[in-house]
Parts: C-alpha cells; structure tokens; sequence
C-alpha cells in the first residue's frame, strides 16, 4: 500500500527561527511529490518535485527531493507567526492520468512571537 | 474569483438522515475529486472524476455517491449518514495529462453527525 510519512508530526518554534520538515515515502510508479499549506481551511500548493537534487524557492520556502533516499524537505527560514499551519506532503503514485494524491499525517508548525 | 467552492461550509444532521455537499469550479480543470480528512487531519482520497467520468473509487461505503453532471461540477450524496461520517470534505480540481499537475483545494465542508 502508498504510504507517505511526515516528521515531525508538531513543532513549535520562536519567530525567527529556521525549520525543517521531512517527508518520507513508499510508492509504486512515482510521478512528484507535492507540498500543501493548511492554515484554517483549504490546503494551498506550495511546490511540486519532480526530479532529484533540484531545490524549488519561494521566498523563505525552499524544498528538495531526494529520490535515492525515498524522502523530500521543506524549510523554512526566518519563521514568522504567519508561517504557523499544517504543512502536508503528498506523492501522485499513478503513471499518467488522473492523479490520485496520497497525503502524510501533516507536520503542525507553530511559530511564537 | 472563487476557484474551488464547496456548499454548504457546516452541515450538521442526524443518524440516519441522507445529505448532499456541493462543489464547483471555475478554473476550467477537467478533474474533480473528493477527499475526506478526519479528526487526526488525514487527508484520504475518496473519488475522482475526468470529464464527468468516474476514474478513481477508493474503498468507500457506497452510502456515498458521487455525481458530476458536468465538467465544472461534482457533488457528493451520502445516504444513511453514521456517526464516523463525522469529518471535513475537501473537494478539489486539477488539469489531467501525462504529467502531474498541482490540485486546487475548495474550502471544505465540515460535516457533523449526532
């Protein structure tokens, strides 16, 4: 069975602090692994990984994936209180078509002024 | 603007009763899907449509239904609701192809049942 595991499933850190999430997978026939942010409501995109060693930024976010090692992480850089939320890995196991996401538990991320 | 909407957002009911959630999209994705997160915020897929053709059926009680009568449009029916039912319901969207494409979350429907 497609699994994804995240670690660690809570942190809380101070504002300006630097953190890493981890997600780590099995899956047949793996296509990209995704990262989702879920503050209140909807979980929002963050980056989608595709290929090995190439790390996807946006702004503070950075992200890589390590498929030797079957696993991926998320960092954050200058934590502010606005980066507290959910933050969800999923991988798309299937070869083409659509797409069926299978998530991780979530890292819940709290960050204190 | 609303990309992905879901009505209605809360929804409580008894045991027993039969109720639907709706989604819609204005993105022109040719994908929706159903997902179900429970209370440990596990986010499980459910369903999913490509062209109003069921694609993707997991291992889900069929007191649940899903319909899309059009591309833009996917409701979820769910007879003889049960306590377990008790959870939020993501409906999102994507463009399908040989490649992966990000999904697009609606805001979720908070089902409740007493």
């Amino acid at each position: 069975e497609d699994k994804v595991v995240q670690s660690p499933l809570s942190l809380v850190v101070h504002e300006g602090d630097t953190v890493t999430l981890n997600c780590s997978y099995e899956v047949t026939n793996f296509r990209s692994l995704l990262w989702y942010k879920q503050e209140k409501k909807a979980p929002t995109f963050l980056f989608m990984l595709t290929s090995s060693g190439i790390e996807k930024k946006s702004g503070r976010l950075s992200s890589i994936l390590d498929k030797k090692e079957l696993s991926s992480i998320l960092n954050i850089t200058a934590t502010q209180t606005g980066d507290s939320a959910i933050y969800l890995c999923a991988v798309a196991p299937h070869p083409q078509g659509a797409q069926k996401l299978v998530f991780g538990q979530g890292t819940r991320l709290t960050i204190n002024p | 603007d609303t990309a992905v909407s879901q009505t209605p957002k809360y929804l409580v009911t008894q045991m027993g009763n039969d109720k639907s959630i709706k989604c819609e999209q204005n993105l022109g994705h040719d994908t929706m899907y159903w997902y179900k997160q429970d209370s440990k915020k596990f986010l499980k897929i459910m369903f999913s449509y490509n062209n109003k053709e069921l694609i993707i059926n997991e291992t889900v009680p069929n007191r649940f239904s899903p319909k899309s009568p059009d591309k833009a449009h996917l409701n979820l029916h769910i007879n003889s609701l049960e306590l377990g039912d008790s959870a939020v319901y993501f409906c999102a969207s994507s463009i399908t192809g040989t490649a992966t494409y990000e999904q697009y979350f609606g805001p979720g429907t908070r089902l409740t049942v007493t």
